[in-house]
Parts: C-alpha cells; sequence; structure tokens
C-alpha cells in the first residue's frame, strides 16, 4: 500500500525567501506526481503534474522534481509571497487500480 | 470551464436521514474519486469509479455507496447518516494518466 508524507507539518518564512516542500512516497513505481494547494475552506487546486518519465516541471515561480528511485519529490517556490500562504499536498498515481494517494500536507505561511 | 462541479456546497442532517451528493464533470474523464477530509487525517478515499457502470471501495466505505450510471456523474449516497460522518466531501476526477481535478466540496454537519 502506497504511503505519502511531507514534511515538515507546517513552515513559516519571510516574504521573499525560496523555500521547498518535500514529499515522500514508499512505493517507487508511480504514474505520476501531482502537486496541489488548497486554501482554507476551499478545494484542491492542481500546481504541477509530473510524469513518471520526467525529472521537473516548471510554471512561473514553482519548480517541482521527482527522483522516483528514492521515492521523493520537491516543490521550490522561488521568491515567496504573502499570496502563497495555504497547504500545499502531494499526490501520487499508482497501483493496479491507478488510485491517487495523498499526503497530509504542509501548511506554509509567507509573513510580509 | 466547469471542471468538476459537486452539489450541494452545504447541508445539515439529522442522524438517521439519508442523503445524495452528486458530482459532475464535464472534461470526459474516466476516473472519478470522493474523498471526505477531516482534521487531522488528511484527505481519505472513500470509493471511486474507472468508468461509466463501475465503482470499487477506497480507504473508508462503510456507511456510503456510490453510483455511476453516466459517464460524467457520480453519485455518493449516506442511506443513514451518522454523526461520525460530519466531514468536508470532495470529488475529483482525471483522465488515463493526466491531471486531477477537485471540485470545491460539501461541507456535511450530522447532528
Amino acid at each position: 500500500k502506497q504511503e505519502v508524507t511531507q514534511i515538515p507539518a507546517a513552515l513559516s518564512v519571510p516574504e521573499g525567501e525560496n523555500l521547498v516542500l518535500n514529499c515522500s512516497f514508499t512505493d517507487s513505481a508511480i504514474y505520476n506526481l501531482q502537486w496541489f494547494r488548497q486554501d482554507p475552506g476551499k478545494g484542491l487546486t492542481s500546481l504541477l503534474l509530473i510524469q513518471s518519465s520526467q525529472r521537473e516541471q516548471t510554471s512561473g515561480r514553482l519548480n517541482a522534481s521527482l527522483d522516483k528511485s528514492s521515492g521523493r519529490s520537491t516543490l521550490y517556490i522561488a521568491a515567496s509571497q504573502p499570496g502563497d500562504s495555504a497547504t500545499y499536498l502531494c499526490a501520487s498515481l499508482s497501483g493496479s487500480a491507478r488510485q491517487l494517494t495523498f499526503g497530509s500536507g504542509t501548511q506554509l505561511t509567507v509573513l510580509p | 470551464n466547469a471542471g468538476v462541479t459537486q452539489t450541494p456546497k452545504f447541508r445539515v442532517l439529522k442522524t438517521g436521514q439519508s442523503m445524495t451528493l452528486l458530482c459532475a464533470q464535464d472534461m470526459n474523464h474516466e476516473y472519478m474519486y470522493w474523498y471526505r477530509q477531516d482534521p487531522g487525517m488528511g484527505l481519505r478515499l472513500i470509493h471511486y469509479s474507472v468508468g461509466e457502470g463501475t465503482t470499487a471501495k477506497g480507504e473508508v466505505p462503510d456507511g456510503y455507496n456510490v453510483s455511476r450510471l453516466k459517464k460524467q456523474n457520480f453519485l455518493l449516497g449516506l442511506e443513514s447518516a451518522a454523526p461520525s460522518q460530519t466531514s468536508v466531501y470532495f470529488c475529483a476526477s482525471r483522465g488515463w494518466n493526466t491531471e486531477a481535478f477537485f471540485g470545491q466540496g460539501t461541507r456535511l454537519t450530522v447532528v
């Protein structure tokens, strides 16, 4: 059974800092890995999708990397802004049933 | 550009009442999921579907039933609501190996 872990559970940084969020998974036989953002009381918004054959994906100030062999993915946020404050979740797609398994998220606070 | 739409957005039920949550997607996705999200528990999979007419149990299926009679709709039913089913429910859909998209959630309170 796939297990996805996100550390740290919470992170607070001053505005302008570059930061890295971590995601690890136990079963490296994944089809893809997806990063989401969730604002309080809202649904999940897709940020980046990395296919198993890819090493990284970029969108604006966000860069996600994937290392299947070590079971790790990172989300890099450049020049953080208060508007980046949210909970960030990663999810792996794996198994014969192609199920999405979520980490418990990292709650990010960017201080002005 | 609707994506995934959940109905209703909020609901209060009395213990023992029944209700159905509707999820509709307009992206012709094969896969659809129902999750519940509780504080400290993260997102937990209730049931999922890999295509029209098919459903399967997830991690926490007890007390829920689902149906997927049409490809674009995935219904989650509570036959006899219990306070333990108080939660925020999310529906998601995706293609074969594509991005998953989520609805805005249904906040359900069972009193």
